[in-house]
């Protein structure tokens, strides 16, 4: 099975930060990664796949970039509503696996 | 608008069984992958299995900790995707999610609102 790691494991930022989180797997899986927001209550949110491919309605604030092992979520201006835990997920192979969650929070 | 309404989760003793249903709408049922994701309480996401789209046959697969328990199933005449959860567990207590890829191909897009299922005495 593939594993997948994200770092760091929660963050604490301030309303226009720039934030950037990782995603790691433990073996080579292309661009088949996916990233997903959830807020306390609430089912997640899609959005990005192929690794840096926006979901429809998704602002553009959010980015996605790597390939292979390694991948980058980066937010490039914290607003209020960004404060969330987010996941990265690949679709590689089965089992598809999440990551543990980087919970970002209000400094 | 696609739009995922999950339905059928409660309480249930542990070797029980329960059987959830995800009503899709919104886009073309028989042409994307569907999936089950679960979130048990204060816990990260687990995928729990898949439902190939109609070209692949509809055809599954599950995670480990499922296989064998859980059988996932279609309804074209209802736009239905299923989950038929048998021999329950104290650990199989989560919020269960519906989702689907629409996008992305074999990934997950978009997801429903879950509902709550609760294995315990």
């Amino acid at each position: 099975d593939i594993q997948m790691t994200q770092s760091p494991s929660s963050l604490s930022a301030s309303v226009g930060d720039r934030v950037t989180i990782t995603c790691r797997a433990s073996q080579g899986i292309g661009s088949s990664l996916a990233w997903f927001q959830q807020k306390p209550g609430k089912a997640p949110k899609s959005l990005i796949y192929a690794a840096s491919s926006l979901q429809s309605g998704v602002p553009s604030k959010f980015s996605g970039s790597g390939s292979g092992t390694d991948f980058t979520l980066t937010i490039s201006s914290l607003q209020p509503e960004d404060f969330a835990t987010y996941y990265c997920q690949h679709y590689k192979s089965y089992p598809l696996t999440f990551g543990p969650g980087t919970t970002v929070d209000i400094k | 608008e696609v739009q995922l309404v999950e339905s059928g989760g409660g309480l249930v003793q542990p070797g029980g069984s329960l059987r959830l249903s995800c009503a899709a709408s919104g886009f073309t049922f028989s042409d994307h992958y569907m999936d089950w994701v679960r979130q048990a309480p204060g816990k990260g996401l687990e995928w729990v299995g898949r439902s190939r789209n109609k070209v692949n046959s509809y055809s599954t697969e599950y995670a480990a900790s499922v296989k064998g328990r859980f059988t996932i199933s279609r309804d074209d005449s209802k736009r239905s995707l299923n989950l038929q959860m048998n021999s329950l567990k104290t650990e199989d207590t989560a919020v269960y999610y519906c989702t689907s890829s629409i996008s992305s191909g074999t990934g997950v897009d978009v997801w429903g609102q879950g509902t709550t299922v609760t294995v315990s005495s």
